[in-house]
């Protein structure tokens, strides 16, 4: 098993693109999970998916941000216009249920 | 609510020394618990879990026993390595259909040689 698949690894931007990151869970896990990492804020869950449909979103910080779940392998997160405070590493994390997550590798945002 | 409390970093030990890193937790219930490990660069890993009161969960000469009455689950390894340096985040998840998982803030460990 590969494992929760993130991309891009590392991205940098300019203030006011559009930023989109992916990520792939693992086959059968019917979670998806997408955190911030910041020093600041340590991990902070965005939203999460269950079965395809997002369930709480209530941690996306501001209308900017947009995820998307079209089918079981495929996740995106969306950050439009990007703002230098959304410099973070993002993480994607993906579980079968209550007994633990499986987390990718991240994506470390830079917007300058 | 939920929330998890673990001891302030940064931990600096020498190799071979015994590490503990104290976590807490509020929680309704009995929620699962997890230790999570992050090394430089990279994803959170399951390091250990517990899922019942009294229940040890051990991995990779790292323990932690789920204790009930004192809302605890502390982390503990009896000789630590320099490759044991990383960042570690005690979690929990509540009981029911909600998985979502709760993290600490997370404790920064350096063993040196």
């Amino acid at each position: 098993d590969a494992g929760v698949i993130q991309s891009p690894r590392h991205e940098v931007t300019e203030m006011g693109q559009e930023v989109t990151l992916r990520c792939k869970p693992i086959s059968g896990h019917d979670y998806l999970f997408w955190y911030r990492q910041t020093m600041m804020r340590g991990l902070e869950l965005l939203i999460y998916f269950n079965n395809n449909v997002p369930i709480d979103d209530s941690g996306m910080p501001e209308d900017r941000f947009s995820a998307k779940m079209p089918n079981a392998s495929f996740s995106t997160l969306k950050i439009q216009p990007s703002e230098p405070r959304d410099s973070a590493v993002y993480f994607c994390a993906s579980s079968p249920g209550r007994h633990g997550y499986t987390f990718g590798s991240g994506t470390r945002l830079t917007v300058v | 609510g939920n929330s998890v409390t673990q001891m302030e970093g940064p931990v600096t030990l020498s190799e071979e020394a015994f590490l503990t890193i104290n976590c807490t937790y509020t929680a309704t219930g009995y929620p699962s618990l997890f230790w999570y490990v992050q090394y430089p660069g990279e994803g959170l890993q399951l390091l250990l879990k517990a899922t019942k009161a009294d229940d040890k969960g051990s991995n990779k000469g790292f323990e932690a026993t789920y204790r009930k009455e004192t809302t605890s689950f502390h982390l503990e390894k009896g000789s630590v390595q320099v490759s044991d340096s990383a960042v570690y985040f005690c979690a929990l998840t509540p009981r029911g259909s909600n998985y979502k998982l709760t993290f600490g803030k997370g404790t920064l460990l350096t063993v040196n040689p």
